[in-house]
């Protein structure tokens, strides 16, 4: 298999505060990443598509102002939740695609995801 | 508009019981169709099938693919109170995307 590691696994911050979310490719490189959030009791959202060197493809009614996200390297994706507000509050997972030949192509492996509260 | 959907939603059966999670699926571009296990956190990898008609097999878990129906299946056979979880079935679709449906909460009890 291949690692993705997400941090913090657990956060809880006021009304109006940003915060980060990292996603990390432990042992592999990834020019993709994926944002993914879940409800409770529902399924993953794709959110948006992360980009090594350029813009984040974003799905259709995802505010890309309040959710920015930065691919810096090929190993660490990021997401700011902006503002957050308590309606943010979810479970935010990542997931990235280790090159082919290191596993069967297009397969996600998954972070073990953030849980934000928003107070 | 693409989408899948699993059914059950929900299935709770004793030790031992065989079950049978559903998955359908309206995808344009399909490319494949994959099967995540998740407890608390991380889905973790389940299967991945591309052809039809051909079973993939792990342990007790199998499952199989019928892209003309736009369909699958996943078995678990004698089941445990390990195999409690949610099931998520997902259909890639063009540009890496994953496309998830709302997932089967199994239940076993002992």
């Amino acid at each position: 298999g291949a690692v993705v590691s997400q941090h913090p696994s657990w956060v809880i911050c006021k009304s109006g505060t940003s915060v980060k979310i990292e996603c990390r490719s432990l042992d592999f490189q990834a020019t993709t990443m994926f944002w993914y959030r879940q409800f409770p009791k529902q399924s993953l959202m794709l959110m948006a598509t992360s980009n090594e060197g350029s813009k984040a493809t974003y799905e259709q009614g995802v505010e890309k102002d309040k959710f920015l996200i930065n691919h810096a390297s090929l190993t660490l994706s990021t997401l700011t939740v902006t503002s957050a507000h308590p309606e943010d509050s979810s479970f935010y997972i990542c997931s990235a695609n280790p090159p082919a030949g290191r596993v069967a192509k297009n397969i996600q492996y998954f972070g073990a995801g953030t849980r934000l509260s928003v107070l | 508009e693409d989408k899948v959907v699993q059914s059950p939603l929900s299935l709770v059966v004793h030790e031992g019981d065989t079950v049978t999670l559903n998955c359908s699926y309206e995808v344009t571009n399909f490319r494949s169709l994959l099967w995540y296990k998740q407890e608390k956190k991380a889905p973790t990898f389940l299967f991945m099938l591309t052809s039809s008609g051909i079973e993939k097999k792990s342990g007790r878990l199998s499952s199989i693919l019928d892209k003309k129906e736009l369909f699958s299946i996943l078995n678990i056979t004698a089941t445990q109170t390990g195999d409690s979880a949610i099931y998520l079935c997902a259909v890639e679709a063009a540009g890496d995307k994953l496309i998830f449906g709302t997932g089967t909460r199994l239940q076993v009890f002992p």
